[in-house]
């Protein structure tokens, strides 16, 4: 029943490792997004794919590589991982399209703490 | 200066007072206004959108733009303990410029 699912929901780490969270949604949506929630719960768009495409890439580390194997799963790999990645990682999705795309369904959010 | 900014609260109200939440922004090419909830430890979840200027109920809620201000709020009447979430108002320019851009989001408690 399960939308928008993440994994893991929790990720303790130290720096320097690399890690990855998944993400999965069965709601036939073509477009899927990362966001990062800080300690003061401020949501930043990371990334956002469209059928495998693309189509959002903000100003990120290059540490963080999205990956979409299809348009149901987008995935987030960290590298070398650093204390300022510590937060709450959502995985989102929804349709796109003219006047669709403000309806985003979230995942439970991965939580990461780097040690 | 942040794009959208936000009063981040935290904001108490007795059950049944009238809540009003705002923000404001500063890139007029926002068409989309929304108002998305997250409970604690939960991901956001869509309340209410607008498109445009104008106002928009929804039971004990109302949406309200003011493109003219870069201004929109939320109302929410006869309020609930089960209202206690932190409230995040978020914009879009629209398709093709998909990006959400949210607000630092208000901590609402109620209070029974």
């Amino acid at each position: 029943d399960t939308a928008v699912s993440q994994t893991p929901k929790y990720l303790v780490t130290q720096m320097g490792n690399d890690k990855s969270i998944k993400c999965e949604q069965n709601l036939g949506h073509d477009t899927m997004y990362w966001y990062k929630q800080d300690s003061k719960k401020f949501l930043k768009i990371m990334f956002s794919y469209n059928n495998k495409e693309l189509i959002i890439n903000e100003t990120v580390p290059n540490r963080f590589s999205p990956k979409s194997p299809d348009k149901a799963h987008l995935n987030l790999h960290i590298n070398s991982l650093e204390l300022g990645d510590s937060a709450v990682y959502f995985c989102a999705s929804s349709l796109r399209g003219p006047g669709l795309s403000y309806e985003q369904y979230f995942g439970p959010g991965t939580r990461l703490t780097v040690t | 200066q942040k794009e959208v900014e936000q009063d981040p609260g935290p904001l108490s109200v007795p059950e049944g007072a009238i809540v009003s939440l705002n923000c404001t922004y500063s890139n007029s090419a926002f068409q989309y206004f929304m108002w998305y909830r997250q409970y604690s430890r939960k991901g956001p979840e869509l309340l209410m959108y607008t498109y445009s200027s104008g106002n928009k109920e929804d039971g004990r809620f109302t949406a309200q733009v003011d493109k003219s201000s870069k201004y929109i709020s939320l109302f929410i009447r006869d309020s609930q303990p089960s209202d206690s979430a932190t409230y995040l108002c978020a914009m879009s320019a629209g398709f093709g410029n998909e990006k959400l851009t949210f607000g630092t989001g208000t901590r609402l408690t109620i209070i029974p």
